[in-house]
């Protein structure tokens, strides 16, 4: 069965350093997002992309973080100098988009990110 | 502020026992998610609706727009369905999502 994958599974960088967490969406859908989850709390929507460009933003998606599609199969995050709030565990997910982005959504593993 | 509230925060239940776990939201919304995620992490989605009801397997989903509540049951509850539930909603303002806190059942033996 197709599946949403993410590398790397967990990511250690130090404060002020550039990360890019890696996603690839199963391969006909056409919407692609990326959540955080902080440990303890609440899953929250970062952005979600579709036709090249972003869709949607929340207000955690500041000038720090970015998204592309560098190629047909990758979507990355890019966080550009992390902070010490950064450290969470962030997901991918990717829908077919058929029915536009309220289809069902299926998630990566997630990749944990620590900043020190 | 909280768009999207459940109840309740932790469910303990004997297995075999009905099970519900209730979502209300504030806002408008042009669909709503019923997620499962493991103690591992990981995050499986289980319903989306926009109207009415759903049901696959054990699992039943329900939803009244009317008065923004939805509620996820599951019958003959078992050990495995131990894990984290989280409602979450599209709004319909900008397609923005909005996720609960997440209930946390535990089913024992």
């Amino acid at each position: 069965e197709p599946e949403v994958t993410q590398t790397p599974s967990h990511q250690v960088t130090q404060m002020g350093q550039e990360v890019i967490l890696r996603c690839v969406p199963i391969s006909n859908h056409l919407y692609f997002y990326w959540y955080r989850q902080i440990l303890g709390q609440k899953v929250e929507f970062l952005v979600s992309f579709y036709n090249n460009e972003i869709s949607e933003k929340s207000e955690i998606f500041d000038d720090q973080f970015s998204v592309e599609r560098p190629d047909g199969s990758n979507f990355t995050l890019k966080i550009r100098s992390t902070k010490l709030e950064d450290s969470a565990m962030y997901f991918c997910a990717s829908s077919e988009g058929l029915a536009g982005p309220t289809d069902t959504q299926y998630f990566g593993p997630g990749t944990r990110l620590t900043v020190l | 502020k909280n768009e999207v509230e459940q109840s309740p925060q932790n469910l303990t239940a004997q297995e075999g026992e009905f099970i519900t776990i209730n979502c209300s939201y504030s806002v408008g919304i042009s669909a709503l998610h019923w997620l499962q995620q493991h103690p591992g992490g990981g995050i499986v989605s289980l319903f989306m609706l926009s109207s009415g009801k759903k049901k696959h397997g054990r699992l039943i989903a329900t939803i009244n727009i009317q008065e923004k509540h939805s509620s996820l049951h599951i019958t003959a509850s078992h050990p495995r369905d131990s894990a984290v539930y989280i409602c979450a909603v599209n709004s319909n303002t900008g397609n923005q999502f909005y996720f609960g806190t997440g209930t946390s059942l535990t089913v024992i033996p």
